[in-house]
């Protein structure tokens, strides 16, 4: 069975923190693995995809163990405006994504 | 820029009717999909296409189906709503010409079946 496991939260942290986010997927084939953001009664966005080796864009990290298929995301210097849902996702075949049902980050003043 | 637009953003329909709700992208994908997102269970596929006039399923097919008959546009119907597919409705396209499968969304449609 194709599935991506995030702990849905919510995670509620102070402006500044750092606040971290894990995802499991079942399928060891999976070759793509991405983190969306969703804001309420919006649609998902491509936050970042994530790469073996690691990667970074600002003030966001995002890692990736295939030999436990484990993908973490973490945020440092939490703003207001992060407050939203965080979908882990994975690639599953031809061009499809397993969207895991998302993480929900409120950041408080 | 990426744009997906979809036809409407609220319907509201009646049990039996039949709907059609449109998607269009404006960046000459060959991937367009078709999402459902309901609380507690996330976005769960449909159907895709890679292709002008292919379709494959998704996880949840059943009461569903699709058109695609030119490459920007592709359609879902449901022959005959039901008040089990009152949903956020989301469209995504993706290409393969870069290698990514990253999906850009529509702003979805959120459907009321009465």
């Amino acid at each position: 069975r194709k599935e991506v496991e995030q702990d849905p939260g919510p995670f509620n942290v102070p402006e500044g923190a750092t606040v971290a986010f894990n995802c499991t997927y079942s399928n060891s084939a999976s070759q793509s693995f991405f983190w969306y953001r969703q804001d309420c009664r919006k649609e998902p966005k491509l936050l970042m995809s994530v790469y073996s080796s690691g990667n970074e864009d600002g003030r966001f990290t995002a890692q990736l163990n295939r030999a436990s298929q484990y993908i973490s995301l973490l945020i440092r210097d939490s703003k207001l405006s992060d407050s939203a849902t965080y979908l882990c996702v994975v690639n599953t075949g031809y061009s499809t994504l397993t969207f895991g049902k998302g993480t929900m980050l409120l950041v408080s003043p | 820029d990426v744009k997906v637009t979809q036809s409407s953003r609220y319907l509201v329909k009646r049990t039996g009717e039949k709907v059609f709700l449109e998607c269009v992208q404006d960046m000459d994908h060959e991937n367009m999909f078709w999402y459902r997102q309901d609380p507690g269970l996330g976005l769960r596929l449909i159907y895709f296409s890679y292709d002008v006039k292919m379709k494959e399923k998704g996880d949840i097919p059943e009461g569903y189906s699709v058109s695609r008959e030119k490459k920007e546009r592709f359609s879902l119907i449901l022959e005959s709503a039901s008040t089990n597919q009152t949903s956020m409705y989301l469209c995504a396209s993706s290409t393969i010409t870069r290698k990514t499968d990253t999906q850009y969304f529509g702003p979805g449609t959120r459907l009321t079946v009465l």
